[in-house]
């Protein structure tokens, strides 16, 4: 069965701190796609990133920086010196190459604190 | 304004009413989507449609009803909606039929209350 698990419901940090949004996976398919939206209080997901399970690389993007650990089927993502304007709620999610469904994790809640 | 624009944003209906809700995508895509967004689920894909025909159904109750009729226009139409059925409901569309690779776009969402 595929899965995607945030367990992190709610976060609260401190302005200009690190925070790290975890992303456990689970699929059998070796052909497959994870991403992270972003929804902010307007309500509409915003895409953020998209990788391939061929694609280990670690990825950085001004602020955000996302880890993809194959081993231990986890996709997280970082963001580094947080900014009130980074409250929002995140999904992970994972599309498989066989089908058109994205499976959405239930989102973690952020809050960044002036 | 967003690419994916959803009306109306907030909608308030009795349980005998019918109403639609609208979402209207501004970047030329093929495949268009709706989702539903409840406050202990995950994201649930609804309806998916591409060029302009349906290709997913998961296993929705026959009180929503959507409908397609071009690339750029997505109903959902609501009849006798249960209090359950109080959501937020999300369209999206992507440049391919076939989403699995391809980001979506989302519209704000329309907030549904059924009384």
């Amino acid at each position: 069965a595929q899965k995607v698990t945030q367990a992190q419901t709610e976060i609260s940090v401190v302005e200009k701190e690190d925070v790290t949004l975890d992303c456990v996976y689970e699929t059998r398919d070796t052909t497959y796609y994870l991403f992270w939206y972003k929804q902010p209080p307007s309500g509409e997901l915003v895409f953020l990133i998209r990788r391939n399970s061929f694609d280990e690389q670690n990825e950085i993007s001004g602020r955000y920086s996302w880890n993809f650990q194959k081993s231990t089927s986890s996709f997280n993502f970082t963001i580094t010196a947080s900014q009130v304007v980074d409250s929002a709620v995140y999904f992970c999610a994972l599309s498989m190459n066989r089908d058109d469904k994205i499976i959405f994790g239930k989102g973690t809640r952020l809050h960044i604190l002036p | 304004e967003t690419g994916v624009t959803q009306t109306p944003r907030h909608l308030v209906m009795g349980m005998t009413n019918k109403k639609s809700l609208k979402c209207e995508q501004h970047l030329g895509h093929n495949a268009m989507y709706w989702y539903k967004q409840s406050a202990k689920k995950p994201l649930e894909l609804m309806f998916v449609y591409s060029l302009e025909e349906r290709v997913e159904n998961n296993s929705v109750p026959s009180r929503f009803s959507p409908e397609c009729p071009n690339s750029s226009h997505l109903f959902l139409h609501l009849h006798t909606l249960q209090p359950e059925d109080s959501a937020l409901y999300l369209c999206a569309s992507s440049q391919d039929p076939g989403n699995r690779a391809g980001e979506l776009f989302f519209g704000e969402g329309s907030r549904l209350t059924v009384l």
